[in-house]
């Protein structure tokens, strides 16, 4: 069963706090991302990891970082959140990057006060 | 700079109508769109994509048309049910490239 999972699901931090969301896939897939998704603006991709250690960033990369070390989990990680980073992320698997199929995650709810 | 914008914002239709939801992009190097639907609460998930060497693609109810001269596209869903009510969101890559260009998203309502 082909699965993409994230946690936390739900998470309330306070500006300046550090943030860890954290993402695995059961598909032994190369490729990871992580997007954030805002009312009106879509997806946005913030980092792609084509596979462990081989990370690049995507359009808004600001403010956060990502770390590899097995194929099968992705982390985003915001150091020193800010309110304008109050959004919900999600994590996404593919098998390459040859226009294949991304597999979502549930998201990540993420409110910074 | 939008490069993927989609219209309209939401959508509402009758049970058993079709729903035309637009696609237009900027870049004419993109040659790969697919389209993604989403539920409440859910990630988005494939339904149907199309490549830039074909005008049309169909899948059940779902179909693509692309205009590649005008740069735009469309999906649509014919016999529409309550449970197509999502949201749906067009991309745009191109080849060999992971990296995935969404538009603002539509959200459709089938009225029953």
């Amino acid at each position: 069963d082909m699965k993409v999972t994230q946690m936390p699901r739900y998470l309330i931090k306070r500006m300046g706090e550090n943030v860890l969301l954290e993402c695995g896939q059961d598909m032994s897939h190369e490729t990871m991302y992580w997007y954030r998704q805002d009312p009106g603006l879509g997806l946005q991709l913030i980092y792609i990891s084509y596979d462990v250690d081989s990370n690049s960033e995507g359009d808004i990369p600001k403010g956060y970082r990502v770390s590899r070390k097995k194929r099968e989990h992705f982390s985003l990680i915001l150091d020193s959140a800010k309110t304008n980073q109050t959004s919900v992320y999600f994590c996404a698997s593919s098998t390459g990057v040859n226009q294949d199929t991304q597999y979502f995650g549930p998201g990540t709810r993420l409110l910074v006060l | 700079q939008q490069q993927v914008r989609q219209s309209p914002q939401s959508l509402t239709v009758w049970e058993g109508e079709t729903a035309i939801l637009n696609c237009s992009y900027e870049d004419s190097t993109f040659n790969y769109f697919p389209w993604y639907q989403q539920f409440p609460g859910e990630g988005p998930a494939l339904l149907i994509s199309i490549r830039s060497v074909s005008d049309k693609k169909e899948d059940g109810r779902f179909t693509i048309f692309f205009n590649k001269r005008e740069k735009k596209l469309s999906l649509h869903i014919t016999d529409s049910q309550p449970g197509d009510s999502a949201t749906y969101f067009c991309a745009a890559s191109w080849y060999n490239q992971g990296k995935l260009i969404f538009g603002q998203g539509t959200k459709l309502s089938i009225k029953p």
